[in-house]
């Protein structure tokens, strides 16, 4: 079975200012996905960023970035430049193929941030 | 594009009571998950459904079920409720198997008194 570990329940962080949140993850599959979601008060998850697996290259969408590091089972969300609207729930989630064509979905805990003026 | 669409977005029921929750994943989407989010558990996978077919279903009960339609709607029932039914249940849809990113609908709020 997989697991996903989010070791901070909650954190802040100064307005502009950079954070990185932390997700570990354990698995036996060699193909796998690995995503971050938003969930704002609104209570709508939002996808943040996703990485596959097989690519070494760490995902960026704009001020998000990752840094995937397989052997380690690491992957670790940096949102440089935080913004206000950046406060919510932020959960890493991981995607495999469990068998019989299909898949399931294991979320992390999920980590508050919260953006101080 | 509509997104994903789940009513009621908040129900009260009593113990012992059925339930039935609604999914309308964006068009064309054919894949359909659901989730429990509870402040204890977190989030947990219920199933999937994908060409009116349930893929995998996750650790829960058989009082939890559900079924999908040909035009991808999909409904999540919950029999014989228990208090520890009472969470936020979110659906989410994507074009294919869970392998594309997922779009939620802002889910439905449970309460079982």
């Amino acid at each position: 079975a997989q697991t996903v570990t989010q070791s901070q329940p909650e954190m802040s962080v100064q307005e502009a200012e950079t954070v990185t949140l932390s997700c570990t993850y354990d698995t036996s599959e060699n193909n796998y996905y690995l995503f971050w979601y938003k969930q704002p008060p609104s209570r709508q998850m939002i996808l943040v960023i996703r990485q596959e697996a097989y690519k070494q290259q760490n995902a960026t969408e704009n001020r998000f970035s990752v840094n995937f590091q397989k052997a380690a089972k690491s992957f670790s969300l940096k949102i440089s430049d935080s913004q206000l609207g950046d406060t919510a729930m932020y959960f890493c989630a991981f995607l495999a193929y469990s068998g019989a064509g299909s898949y399931q979905l294991t979320f992390g805990k999920g980590t508050k941030l919260s953006v101080i003026p | 594009k509509a997104g994903v669409t789940q009513t009621p977005r908040y129900l009260i029921k009593t113990r012992g009571q059925q339930v039935t929750l609604s999914c309308s994943p964006i068009s064309g989407h054919r894949s359909v998950s659901w989730y429990q989010q509870t402040p204890g558990q977190g989030l947990q996978f219920l199933f999937e459904y994908f060409s009116e077919t349930q893929r995998n279903k996750g650790n829960f009960p058989g009082r939890f079920s559900g079924r999908q339609f040909s035009n991808s709607r999909s409904e999540m029932n919950v029999s014989t409720l228990e208090l520890g039914d009472s969470a936020l249940y979110l659906c989410a849809s994507s074009p294919n198997r869970l392998s594309s990113p997922l779009h939620f609908g802002n889910g439905t709020r449970l309460t079982v008194t």
